[in-house]
């Protein structure tokens, strides 16, 4: 079945510089990658996704890439602002099967 | 649009009682849902698929006579933790996929996940 590995566990950033996170998939298969944002004794929050026909997608601070070859795919946050605090999971899929989601990533932002 | 809710937020019950944890797509209908268990620091753990109209789908290591689930109609999917223990203890997660979102271009496999329910038995 599918794996995902995600890193770093933690990132601690100052507010205002960028925040990457990657994750790698074993199942060269997969095709849809999802990120989720969850903040605490809350339920995860989708906020950007990629499917593999496509490099790269943005939507304002937030940019997701993917690398088919490499198996792996990075999700970029800019000019991070302490809101953005919170527990990003990575997750992958083939077709319509299920997610598989990565360890988690604790993002601090300090203002 | 694709709110998904759950019910309750949290509970407190004793052990050996059984609780029901509801999940609802407000404004979509869901062929399938999902249920997950999250403990802290954690990732999320897939329980089980829930298509509507049909038996559930339990991934290997849940027990399926504990953790009943129900996906009677095309918004309403029920969690049921029979003779719950401390163990039990957890944050359940429901999340739904909604079909339309594909055929109008969306991602097919977006979830879209409920705000969670916080379980504790003593």
């Amino acid at each position: 079945g599918e794996n995902v590995e995600q890193h770093p566990s933690t990132l601690s950033v100052q507010e205002g510089d960028s925040a990457v996170i990657k994750c790698t998939y074993s199942d060269s298969a997969s095709n849809y990658f999802p990120w989720y944002k969850q903040e605490l004794g809350k339920g995860p929050q989708l906020i950007i996704d990629i499917r593999s026909n496509v490099g790269e997608k943005k939507d304002q601070r937030i940019a997701v890439t993917l690398n088919k070859t490499a198996k792996h795919f990075s999700l970029h946050i800019t000019e991070t602002q302490p809101e953005d605090s919170a527990v990003y999971f990575c997750a992958a899929s083939r077709g319509y099967s299920t997610l598989t989601f990565g360890k988690g990533t604790m993002l601090l932002v300090s203002p | 649009g694709a709110v998904v809710s759950q019910h309750p937020s949290w509970v407190i019950c004793k052990s050996g009682t059984s609780v029901k944890i509801e999940c609802r797509s407000l404004d979509f209908q869901a062929t399938t849902m999902f249920w997950y268990r999250q403990f802290p620091k954690q990732s999320l753990m897939l329980m089980a698929t829930s298509n509507e109209g049909s038996k559930a789908t339990y991934e290997q290591g849940v027990e399926k006579d504990k953790f009943l689930i129900n996906h009677a109609s095309l918004t309403l999917s029920t969690l049921t933790v029979t003779s719950a223990h401390p163990e039990d203890s957890s944050f359940y997660i429901c999340s739904a996929r909604d079909p339309a979102r594909g055929l109008a271009g969306g991602s097919y496999n977006e979830q879209f996940f409920g705000p969670g329910t916080r379980l504790t038995v003593l």
